[in-house]
């Protein structure tokens, strides 16, 4: 079948670097997706994978292992806004999107 | 990025009535559009997938008689709740792929559809 696994919740300091990581099972694979979810909104994009290897994006960077059906969101310098959910999703091969159940995060000063 | 639309944000409606909500993608043409649900603190799930001009998809356990859907034209899908009860309050949001790139989803705003 098919499976997302990613933490549920997790707490970071304001300032500090936190590693949100995310296993997935598909049936073909057409990329990885990580979105943020603020509390009564829809979902945002942040960054798409495919290739192996770590797309950095200003505070926030995401990397991929095909091979080990692993990728993990990275956020530095975290900020109070950047308390969310955070969504790991894989596209599989008829390209819909797989999606695991959010990681919360909280940001404490 | 691409523009996707939903009407209405918010509607509280009595048990029994019908709600119908409106997606839109307003700056490209969507030739596939998907609807979710979102229950307080849990993920999306995905209701049904609907290309232009065909009957829509609908996952295991949703009701297709229950949750029309309608997705008309290349820009529009509509998702019309029949006979609302108190369960089917929730977040839904629409989400919508241009034809030219398959990797990306534009999310909607959402609508939360409270049922008294």
């Amino acid at each position: 079948g098919q499976n997302i696994d990613q933490p549920t919740e997790m707490t970071a300091t304001e300032g500090a670097i936190v590693q949100i990581n995310c296993t997935y099972q598909t049936s073909g694979f057409n990329g990885l997706f990580w979105y943020q979810q603020h509390a009564g909104e829809a979902p945002t994009f942040l960054s798409y994978n495919v290739l192996d290897g770590l797309e950095e994006k200003g505070r926030f960077s995401s990397f991929l292992s095909r091979s080990k059906g692993y990728s993990y969101l990275l956020l530095k310098e975290l900020q109070m806004k950047d308390s969310a959910s955070y969504l790991c999703a894989a596209m599989d091969s008829n390209y819909q999107l797989i999606w695991g159940a959010g990681t919360k995060l909280i940001i404490k000063p | 990025g691409a523009v996707v639309s939903q009407h209405p944000s918010w509607v509280i409606c009595k048990s029994g009535t019908s709600v119908k909500i409106e997606c839109r993608s307003l700056d490209f043409q969507a030739t596939t559009m998907f609807w979710y649900r979102q229950f307080p603190k849990q993920s999306l799930m995905l209701m049904a997938t609907s290309n232009e001009g065909s009957k829509a998809t609908y996952e295991q356990g949703v009701e297709k008689d229950k949750f029309l859907i309608n997705h008309a034209s290349l820009t529009l899908s509509t998702l019309t709740v029949t006979s609302a009860h108190p369960e089917d309050s929730s977040f839904y949001i629409c989400s919508a792929r241009d034809f030219s790139d398959y990797n990306e989803q534009f999310f909607g705003p959402g609508t939360r559809l409270t049922v008294l």
